[in-house]
């Protein structure tokens, strides 16, 4: 299986800040990486499909990067609805495997 | 608007069997494979597995393999994951999601409860 490490698995921001969490695959997956949001006791929020592309209606404060076994998830300038915790999750080969979580946390 | 929704909590005692529905609105539902994930209490989400209710294929998670059995039923736009032989680590949140580019709509969750 293709496993997924985030980094961090816990950061600590405030509002206005610009935050990035990296994720790497144990083997190239392409572009075939997906970031979801969870809050607590939520369902996950899809936000980026295929590395870099913004869901509908998500806020452009969110981007993606990356190919092959390296990816970036930033936010631009943090806002007080974005504290939540992180997924990426690759679908380039079964099983979909999902990185640990980075917990963001208000400062 | 697109959504699943799920059946409700369960009870269950270590060996029992699970079952947990997941209705479909808002789209054509034989056209979008169905995912399930589950999440543990506290920790990560887990990939459980899928299924394509055009042709019924399905995938497991080799954690789950031959006890996980994914079902479907289009004429009410319903997929189904039912778990047997339970054991106490099966206790989490499962959710069901339909994939498009990613797994776009989710479900609300079931909380399987595994306990003597």
């Amino acid at each position: 299986d293709i496993q997924l490490t985030q980094s961090p698995s816990s950061l600590s921001a405030s509002v206005g800040d610009r935050v990035t969490i990296t994720c790497q695959a144990t083997q190239d997956i392409s572009n075939s990486l997906n970031w979801y949001q969870q809050k607590p006791g939520k369902a996950p929020k899809f936000l980026i499909y295929a590395a870099s592309n913004l869901e509908t209606g998500v806020p452009s404060r969110f981007s993606g990067s990356g190919s092959g076994t390296d990816f970036t998830f930033t936010i631009s300038s943090l806002q007080p609805e974005d504290f939540a915790t992180y997924y990426c999750q690759q679908y380039d080969k079964l099983p979909y495997t999902f990185g640990q979580g980075t917990k963001l946390q208000i400062k | 608007q697109v959504q699943l929704v799920q059946s409700g909590s369960e009870i269950k005692e270590p060996g029992a069997s699970v079952k947990v529905s997941c209705k479909a609105s808002g789209y054509v539902f034989a056209g979008y494979y169905i995912h399930w994930v589950r999440q543990a209490p506290g920790q990560g989400l887990e990939w459980v597995g899928r299924i394509n209710p055009n042709t019924g294929a399905t995938n497991y998670a080799q954690k789950s393999q031959g006890r996980v059995t994914m079902t479907w039923d289009t004429s009410i736009s319903t997929a189904y994951m039912e778990l047997s032989r339970l054991r106490s680590d099966d206790t989490a949140v499962y959710y069901c999601a339909r994939v498009y580019a990613g797994l776009d709509f989710w479900g609300q969750g079931t909380l399987v409860a595994v306990s003597s």
